[in-house]
């Protein structure tokens, strides 16, 4: 049974290109939750989906983020037009339904580098 | 705004001393704290987490206490083990608020503890 599978694990970008993080959920998972953690700093929430629904964006910057979880597929976190704030490790964790708590589990993470 | 502070910042003890790691939190709506492990180069994983009914809760060789009325919970970790190092997280959420709860995770800085052999 494997777990939160998120790819690329490093993926390297120069300002103003965009970036594609993946996230294939734990099998029966329907919850999907990103979160960004910058060097030195906790994980912060971003968004939380369940397929084909935003639920929670509240994390999300205004601009140039936007995340999808369609109905076939992996979730997918867009970052348009990058820039060298946007360096950091994206994680994406899963659940089988809200509320998950202990159910709640974290991939390994992609690191972004924006040169 | 920080709403969970998390203290020391990095910790070093040797093999079989008691780490404990403290946070603090502000807001009065959350009812569940987790703590996380990290390893280099992998995400959080669950350690043990508490809801603020009780005032201990005891896995294995990790224990939290939460004092409810200062805000403050913290972990334990008897009897280290160099493969105990890591960096740790606490964390907080309204998991079981009344419109079915979230895992927005709030989280601490984290806390990278060392443990000499």
């Amino acid at each position: 049974n494997a777990g939160v599978m998120q790819n690329p694990r490093h993926l390297v970008r120069r300002r103003g290109q965009e970036a594609r993080l993946r996230c294939s959920p734990m099998k029966g998972h329907s919850h999907v939750y990103w979160y960004r953690q910058l060097p030195e700093e906790g994980l912060k929430f971003m968004v939380y989906l369940q397929k084909e629904n935003i639920i929670d964006e509240s994390g999300m910057p205004k601009e140039r983020f936007s995340a999808e979880f369609p109905k076939e597929g992996p979730s997918i976190l867009r970052i348009q037009q990058v820039v060298r704030g946007d360096s950091a490790a994206y994680f994406c964790a899963s659940s089988p339904q809200k509320g998950a708590g202990e159910k709640l589990f974290f991939g390994s993470g992609t690191q972004l580098s924006v040169l | 705004q920080q709403q969970v502070k998390q203290s020391p910042q990095s910790l070093i003890v040797q093999k079989g001393g008691i780490p404990i790691i403290n946070c603090a939190y502000e807001n009065t709506a959350f009812d569940y704290f987790p703590w996380y492990q990290q390893f280099p180069g992998k995400g959080p994983a669950l350690l043990i987490a508490i809801r603020p009914d009780v005032s201990e809760k005891k896995e294995g060789r990790f224990t939290i206490s939460f004092n409810k009325s200062a805000k403050q919970f913290s972990l334990h970790i008897m009897d280290s083990q160099p493969g105990d190092s890591a960096t740790y997280f606490c964390a907080a959420s309204n998991r079981f608020g009344s419109q079915g709860g979230s895992e927005k995770l709030v989280f601490g800085k984290g806390t990278k503890l060392t443990v000499n052999p």
